[in-house]
């Protein structure tokens, strides 16, 4: 169990360009959750992923923003046309299973800067 | 809708000694689940504690302790016997079936040698 990796770990960009964002969950996790971070706050939810099924979507998620997981297995959070308020940390849990009690872990998120 | 509540931005604690992070939620909920996570400086999200719901007795993780207040919404975090690595944001969080944590904004613990 190597835990939840997210690629890359820092990414700066320019306002305009579109950026993609790889996350790995641990192995045989069936679900998978993408939340956003701002400086001094909590995790906001953005979208999760039941195996390959993406379940629910944040109003947070604008149309710049799409989300897959084609496999089931690792998952990609795109956005287009970056603006400087999409800079944040961009967080991935996983999580064994839908039962109520199920723990979140997360990964190391990655940070984006758009310039 | 749920929603959590940390009043506390900023805390900060004596190595040795014991504090008490304060979170309020609300929900409509009858079966959920709360949750502390810590995230240190520059590292990851990591559980400290959770609680269901339904279960009237707090819990506890060695030095880690709750007091969860059913009827009052209220859900705080003990740290006793304070130590450097404490230091961290900690994140009150509650999770209904089958849906999404909700987080806190968040307390800054600091920990004085």
């Amino acid at each position: 169990d190597t835990g939840v990796s997210q690629d890359p770990r820092h990414k700066i960009t320019k306002r305009g360009q579109n950026v993609t964002f790889r996350c790995d969950p641990i192995s045989e996790h069936n679900r998978l959750y993408w939340y956003r971070q701002t400086l001094g706050q909590g995790p906001e939810f953005l979208t999760y992923f039941q195996n390959e099924a993406q379940l629910e979507k944040s109003r947070l998620l604008s149309d710049r923003f799409s989300a897959e997981r084609p496999k089931g297995s690792f998952s990609t959070l795109e956005i287009q046309r970056t603006e400087q308020g999409d800079s944040a940390m961009y967080l991935c849990a996983s999580s064994p299973n839908p039962r109520l009690a199920d723990t979140q872990y997360f990964g190391p998120g990655t940070r984006l800067t758009v310039l | 809708a749920q929603t959590v509540t940390q009043s506390q931005p900023e805390m900060s604690v004596q190595e040795a000694e014991t504090v008490t992070l304060s979170c309020t939620y609300d929900t409509s909920e009858s079966d959920y689940y709360l949750f502390w996570y810590k995230q240190p400086p520059s590292r990851q999200m990591i559980l400290v504690i959770r609680q269901e719901a339904y279960k009237q007795q707090n819990a506890t993780e060695n030095r880690f302790s709750v007091n969860f207040q059913k009827a009052a919404k209220s859900f705080s975090l003990k740290i006793s016997d304070s130590q450097l690595g404490d230091a961290a944001m900690y994140f009150c969080a509650t999770k209904t079936s089958y849906d999404k944590v909700i987080f806190g904004p968040g307390t800054s613990l600091s920990v004085i040698p």
